[in-house]
C-alpha cells in the first residue's frame, strides 16, 4: 500500500458544483495532514491545514478519520480559479526524523464554465 | 521577504556534467529540503535538513548531495547528471518541520532535462 493515495481523478466539474476529493493514507503514526494546491506548472501552496475535529475555510472543508486514516476536502460552489491539481499530505519518517512530509500524487481538478 | 528562491529556472544537461541547483529562504527557517515532481509520481523527497551543519536522506538521495553551511542556503548538487534525473526541483522550507501548524513554503522550482 503507497504512504499517501489520493483519487486519481481528473474531476472535470460545472461551476457551482460541489466536488469531494478522498485520501488514505498508511502510517498510524502520522500526525500533521494538510491539503496543498498546485497551479499548473507553479510550486505547490498550503490550502489548509487538517485537524482532527474537521475545519473549514470559506468553500473548503477538510475532515480528518484517524481511525479509518482517511481524509477528505470538500470544496463547495466550485469557481473557475478552484482549477489546480490538490495534493493530500501527511507527515512521515525518513531518516532521523518523523517531521517530513510525504506528499499524494495528486487530483486535478477543472471546474468548467 | 523575497521568501525561497530557487536558481536556475530552467537548465539542459548533458549525461555525465555536474551541477549545483541554488536554493535561499529569507525567513531565518530552520527546515529546508529538495523534492523532485515527476509526471505520475507526486513530489518525493530527495534530501533535508533540520538546521545549519545537519542533513539527512529522503526518499530518493542516489545522485544527489547536499551541504547546509548558512540557515539561509541549501544547494543540491548533481554528480554526474543522468537522464532519470530529469524532473522538475523544489526547494521548500519550514519554521518547523511537520507541526500542525507548519506551512511549507516552496521556490518556484527548477525545470532539469538531461540530454
Amino acid at each position: 500500500r503507497k504512504e499517501v493515495e489520493q483519487d486519481p481523478g481528473p474531476f472535470n466539474v460545472p461551476e457551482g458544483a460541489t466536488v469531494a476529493f478522498n485520501c488514505t493514507y498508511s502510517n498510524s503514526a502520522s500526525q500533521s495532514f494538510f491539503w496543498y494546491r498546485q497551479d499548473c506548472r507553479k510550486e505547490p501552496k498550503l490550502l489548509m491545514s487538517v485537524y482532527s475535529s474537521g475545519n473549514e475555510d470559506g468553500r473548503f472543508t477538510a475532515q480528518l478519520n484517524r481511525a479509518s486514516q482517511y481524509i477528505s476536502l470538500l470544496i463547495r460552489d466550485s469557481k473557475l480559479s478552484d482549477s489546480a491539481t490538490y495534493l493530500c499530505v501527511v507527515n512521515g519518517r525518513y531518516g532521523g526524523s518523523q517531521g517530513n512530509l510525504i506528499f499524494g500524487k495528486g487530483t486535478k481538478l477543472s471546474v468548467k464554465p | 521577504n523575497a521568501g525561497v528562491t530557487q536558481t536556475p529556472k530552467f537548465q539542459v544537461l548533458k549525461t555525465g556534467q555536474s551541477m549545483t541547483l541554488q536554493c535561499a529562504q529569507d525567513m531565518n527557517h530552520e527546515y529546508m529540503s529538495w523534492y523532485r515532481q515527476d509526471p505520475g509520481m507526486g513530489l518525493r523527497l530527495i534530501h533535508y535538513s533540520v538546521g545549519a551543519g545537519i542533513t539527512d536522506q529522503g526518499e530518493v538521495p542516489n545522485g544527489y548531495n547536499v551541504s547546509r553551511s548558512t540557515t539561509e542556503d541549501f544547494p543540491l548538487r548533481l554528480l554526474s547528471a543522468a537522464p532519470s534525473q530529469t524532473s522538475v526541483y523544489f526547494c521548500a522550507s519550514s519554521y518547523w518541520p511537520g507541526g500542525v501548524t507548519d506551512t511549507q513554503y516552496f521556490g518556484p522550482g527548477t525545470r532539469l532535462t538531461v540530454l
